[in-house]
């Protein structure tokens, strides 16, 4: 298996505009999760699906944020409009029904808003 | 709620040094615990979890020990390499859903 796949990995956009990320988790993990990275607060859970249901949205900063799991192969996180202190390093990872078994992370997507 | 508390960084050591990151956690019922390392640019790999007291998990010459009485998992290796040059993540996931509780990370530089 590939892993998990984000896209893009780097994004660069104006504030005001809408950014869509985008999450390809392991085919087969029943679970997905959102993370985002930055240096002040660190890792944050923003949202979870459990077989494409949102699970608990109480991590997303704002009504500016919002994620989509249309089936069991992709994510979408969006941020509509950004805003500067949106810029960070946004995960996403899935895992097993399995809860033994541990998270496996994509690759990461670098926003920029400026 | 859960929280995890990690030494903070950069730790600096010279190749073949001993490396200790401590971490102490928080938390209702029995967590598993997790070590996780972030090399540049790259996103978070497993390194080793322990899901119950007593557990010692181990990787790449890396160890961690759940100790439930003193609420630690600290990580230990006995020769690092340059290429342990990265930021380790210590957390927990204490619930069903798997969702995971990370500590601040601490920058691990390794010089030649």
């Amino acid at each position: 298996d590939a892993g998990v796949i984000q896209s893009p990995r780097h994004e660069v956009t104006e504030m005001g505009q809408e950014v869509t990320l985008r999450c390809k988790p392991i085919s087969g993990h029943d679970y997905l999760f959102w993370y985002r990275q930055t240096m002040m607060r660190g890792l944050e859970l923003l949202i979870y699906f459990n077989n494409n249901v949102p699970i608990d949205d109480s991590g997303m900063p704002e009504d500016r944020f919002s994620a989509k799991m249309p089936n069991a192969s992709f994510s979408t996180l969006k941020i509509q409009p950004s805003e500067p202190r949106d810029s960070a390093v946004y995960f996403c990872a899935s895992r097993p029904r399995d809860r033994a078994l541990e998270a496996f992370f994509g690759q990461g997507t670098r926003l920029t808003v400026v | 709620g859960d929280s995890v508390t990690q030494m903070e960084g950069p730790v600096t050591l010279s190749e073949e040094a001993f490396l200790t990151i401590n971490c102490t956690y928080t938390a209702t019922g029995y967590p598993s615990l997790f070590w996780y390392v972030q090399y540049p640019g790259e996103g978070l790999q497993l390194l080793l979890k322990a899901t119950k007291a007593d557990d010692k998990g181990s990787n790449k010459g890396f160890e961690a020990t759940y100790r439930k009485e003193t609420t630690s998992f600290h990580l230990e290796k006995g020769s690092v390499q340059v290429s342990d040059s990265a930021v380790y993540f210590c957390a927990l996931s204490a619930d069903s859903w798997g969702k995971l509780q990370f500590g601040a990370g601490t920058q691990v530089v390794v010089t030649p």
